[in-house]
């Protein structure tokens, strides 16, 4: 059964310090990788999405690489700020699927000023 | 900008209802899906369709059906509503290419079912 996974649940660092989400991956044949944030209450809001051709991509502070032979990614947030803590998700898309996406269950970030 | 807009933020129905929970895109994207959120178990899959009039079952779409007469719209139902679908449900749209498909959603109809 493919499945994601994402560590820690939870995260909580003090204003300015740069940090790393992680999500892995139990079957390495993906089709693209898509990064989302979740305030509370609200919907989804991608971030950044991969291709399974690409190593990584980069929009302003954020950074999503992706290494497929090992299942795993990464998610970079530079100069965290206070309006970064949301809930981070972890998608994947494998090929036959229609479009389908598995989730990770999240990263709850806290960011403290 | 790529809009999903969802019928209701906050829905409240009694058990035995038929609730109907609607979604619209403004992109023509092809694909479109429903998803539930629950603490602990995370996003899944109800159902989805990838052209008007298909559907395709997800992971748990007992107790749920969907329609799609056009192709902005996709439509969730839930037939008869019970207290164990109080849930966050979220709907989402993508273009159906075989390169990137990625998903854009709504901003969720918290259901509350007494």
């Amino acid at each position: 059964k493919q499945e994601v996974t994402q560590i820690p649940a939870a995260l909580s660092v003090p204003e300015g310090e740069n940090l790393v989400l992680n999500c892995s991956f139990t079957d390495s044949a993906i089709y693209n990788l898509q990064w989302f944030r979740q305030d509370p209450g609200k919907g989804l809001t991608s971030l950044l999405l991969i291709q399974s051709s690409q190593r990584e991509q980069t929009s302003g502070r954020l950074n999503a690489s992706l290494d497929k032979s090992s299942g795993r990614s990464t998610l970079y947030i530079a100069a965290s700020q206070p309006g970064d803590s949301a809930t981070y998700l972890c998608a994947v898309e494998y090929g036959g699927s229609q479009g389908n996406l598995i989730f990770g269950k999240g990263t709850k970030l806290s960011v403290k000023p | 900008d790529v809009k999903v807009t969802q019928s209701s933020r906050y829905l409240v129905k009694r058990t035995g209802e038929k609730v109907f929970l609607e979604c619209v895109q403004d992109m023509d994207h092809e694909n479109m899906f429903w998803y539930r959120q629950d603490p602990g178990l995370g996003l899944r899959l109800i159902y989805f369709s990838y052209d008007v009039k298909m559907k395709e079952k997800g992971d748990i779409p007992e107790g749920y059906s969907v329609s799609r007469e056009k192709k902005e719209r996709f439509s969730l139902i839930l037939e008869s509503a019970s207290t164990n679908q109080t849930s966050m449900y979220l709907c989402a749209s993508s273009f159906y290419s075989l390169a990137v498909n990625e998903q854009f959603f709504g901003p969720g109809t918290r259901l509350t079912v007494l």
